[in-house]
């Protein structure tokens, strides 16, 4: 029963280089999304997907790619990392827009 | 979007109840009003969730005021894993978005 897995669980980065965080679900959740915490703030939404093919843009989405090619997985992708960047990445899902959100336990991203 | 209003910490007594406030009062008729908490080096974690009724589940109960301009959740018996940053959420009807201010830090105390 592995609901939400991230990967990796922590990362150090260059300025300037790009990678992407993976994140995949087993529950055949429809919603899928990526938010972002900073440390001793809440999380902030960068990119989310209603559905397969369909992906949407939060309140921080500059800097970041994402693309939803199957139901189960939902990668984020850094373009040239910054190190604003610098952060705690959180997928989360849910079976539609009003049921609970399942989340990771995020990807620790350093960037220097 | 609707904001919610919560102290930054409280404390409290293992085995003790706990009452944490949110006050929401521009919440609009089709806000859910949500908690989550986040324990130390994890994801958040859904807590509860209601509309207007008091709701009632295995970890906690929330109270809805009657003009839903505040509400309460309640851990009836906190212990030492009920310690963790809980948040109070609006989420609009059908909205992905979650929006999460800073919440409000529970420590308990053995």
């Amino acid at each position: 029963n592995a609901g939400v897995t991230q990967t990796p669980k922590f990362q150090v980065l260059k300025t300037g280089q790009s990678m992407t965080l993976q994140c995949a679900q087993d529950m055949n959740h429809e919603y899928m999304s990526w938010y972002r915490q900073d440390p001793g703030m809440g999380l902030r939404l960068i990119h989310y997907s209603v559905g397969a093919g369909i992906t949407d843009q939060g309140e921080v989405p500059n800097g970041y790619n994402v693309s939803r090619s199957t139901t189960e997985d939902f990668p984020l992708r850094l373009l040239s990392a910054a190190p604003s960047q610098t952060s705690v990445y959180f997928c989360a899902s849910s079976w539609s827009g009003d049921s609970p959100l399942h989340f990771g336990n995020g990807t620790r991203l350093t960037v220097t | 979007d609707a904001k919610t209003t919560q102290p930054n910490s409280m404390e409290s007594n293992e085995e003790e109840p706990v009452h944490l406030p949110c006050n929401h009062s521009t919440i609009s008729g089709t806000d859910y009003i949500h908690w989550y908490r986040q324990l130390p080096s994890q994801g958040p974690e859904y807590v509860i969730h209601g509309l207007t009724s008091n709701v009632n589940n295995r970890m906690a109960s929330l109270a809805i005021a009657e003009d839903r301009k505040s509400s309460t959740l309640i851990l009836h018996r906190a212990t030492l894993r009920d310690a963790a940053v809980y948040y109070c959420i609006l989420r609009d009807q059908g909205a992905q978005k979650l929006v999460f201010g800073q919440g409000t830090r529970l420590t308990i105390n053995p």
